[in-house]
């Protein structure tokens, strides 16, 4: 099994829905992420966690929303889904305070919003 | 807000050729690492480097951080067609990474 696995790989949605992409870890780590990755603007912060009962907004966090059921689940819910959040989206972990030793990511969810 | 600058954009080059990939920032780092990412797939870590002037070397990949943290360089030798992809520099502040837009990497055969 992956050290981080993304559900589902591929979704299309339309307009308007309500939409949960799931992440979740066997590495033990605390820290998670969510990044969104567009073509020509790299990957951008969304919402990040350092442990349970901790939530921050990233860098583009309208439109989303985040819950750290446990250390090892954290989803991200689209409330109502629209064509600009079509892009690749990843959750990443870190070890606490050990952010020389890198971020692991999931495969990835490719989420279309027609 | 702390930038990472990648250069070039695009690459292709012949299989067997030399190339360098370049990641600059305004901004210092307290540490700078590099992924490389594969179609369909999430990045993957290759190197984390923390010293000013730290020299890292993975096979045919050397990494060079600058000396005032704010820069990095990923050299390869003698590519090979599996060295394709898309590769990321990412700065490291509070815990979190900051991505560098990335540089595209073709090796053709």
């Amino acid at each position: 099994d992956a050290d981080v696995t993304q559900t589902p790989r591929n979704r299309i949605t339309k307009t308007g829905k309500r939409i949960m992409l799931e992440c979740s870890q066997t590495k033990g780590h605390d820290r998670m992420y969510w990044y969104r990755q567009d073509p020509g603007l790299g990957l951008r912060l969304i919402y990040y966690s350092f442990d349970v009962k901790d939530i921050n907004k990233g860098e583009i966090s309208d439109g989303y929303s985040v819950s750290r059921q446990a250390q090892a689940k954290f989803s991200l819910s689209l409330e109502s889904a629209i064509p600009n959040q079509t892009a690749l989206y990843f959750c990443a972990t870190s070890d606490t305070g050990q952010i020389n030793y890198g971020y692991t990511f999931g495969s990835g969810t490719r989420l279309t919003v027609v | 807000t702390q930038l990472l600058e990648q250069s070039p954009q695009f690459l292709s080059i012949q299989e067997g050729e030399n190339l360098t990939v370049y990641c600059n920032s305004s901004s210092v780092f307290s540490s700078l690492q590099w992924y490389r990412q594969e179609p369909g797939e999430g990045p993957v870590l290759l190197v984390t480097v923390v010293t000013g002037g730290e020299v890292k070397k993975l096979k045919r990949l050397t990494f060079q951080f600058g000396d005032a943290r704010k820069d990095s360089s990923l050299h390869i030798t003698a590519a090979q067609t599996g060295d394709t992809g898309l590769y990321l520099c990412a700065g490291g502040s509070n815990y979190k990474l900051t991505f560098g837009k990335g540089t595209l990497l073709t090796v053709n055969p």
